[in-house]
């Protein structure tokens, strides 16, 4: 049972490239979250998804894009990456009636240089 | 949403129970309490949740005051492994309100 899982695990990147991270999970959750964690700030809501083809900004939207075509993948694109989006990057999934049992992936540490 | 106050770290030895408060006096009545953890270098893990019953499962017991204005995370005989930050949160379940909001949380130490 993978359940939730987050690709790549880690990743350099250069400013102004674009970059793409992955989430995969197994459980045919309906929703889907995508958060960042930083020193200071703690973990914030970037954008969220309550089914494919339905997607919504959270706290900090800007710079970043999200698709969700197929339930179980919910990838998050970087169109453009600048050094304040170095951070841990967290996916999580939920059942549609149970949105706050928020169930996360490993994480995704991106350096952007 | 309720806005919560947790102490911003604790200490619990290692077969202790382990009592982590929440003050939440500003919950209204259709908001849960919720609690997760993160684990050093982890993301965070959903542990329990309770609207005004004490709860329990294999992992903890959640005890919310009677006025639901505070609430008491119980990890009954901490392990090392309980070292984590811990986060309390009240969200109302309606749709449309499903984002969390992570506040600074709780770091609990477990002392061998």
């Amino acid at each position: 049972d993978a359940g939730i899982t987050q690709s790549p695990r880690y990743k350099i990147t250069e400013t102004g490239r674009q970059v793409t991270l992955m989430c995969h999970q197994t459980w045919s959750h309906s929703y889907m979250f995508w958060y960042r964690q930083d020193l200071g700030h703690g973990l914030r809501l970037i954008y969220y998804s309550a089914a494919a083809d339905i997607t919504d900004k959270g706290e900090v939207p800007d710079g970043y894009v999200v698709s969700r075509s197929k339930t179980e993948n919910f990838p998050l694109t970087l169109e453009s990456a600048t050094r304040s989006q170095t951070s841990v990057y967290f996916c999580a999934s939920s059942v549609r009636d149970r949105a706050h049992e928020q169930y996360f992936g490993p994480g995704t540490r991106l350096t952007v240089t | 949403d309720a806005k919560t106050t947790q102490p911003t770290s604790m200490d619990c030895a290692e077969g202790r129970a382990a009592n982590l408060p929440c003050n939440h006096s500003t919950i209204s009545g259709n908001e849960y309490v919720y609690w997760y953890r993160q684990i050093h270098s982890q993301g965070p893990q959903y542990i329990i949740h309770g609207l005004k019953n004490n709860e329990t499962n294999e992992m903890a017991s959640l005890i919310i005051t009677e006025d639901r204005k505070s609430s008491t995370l119980i990890l009954p005989h901490a392990t090392l492994r309980d070292t984590a930050v811990y986060y309390c949160i009240v969200r109302s379940p309606n749709f449309g309100n499903e984002k969390l909001t992570f506040g600074t949380g709780t770091r609990l130490t477990i002392i061998p």
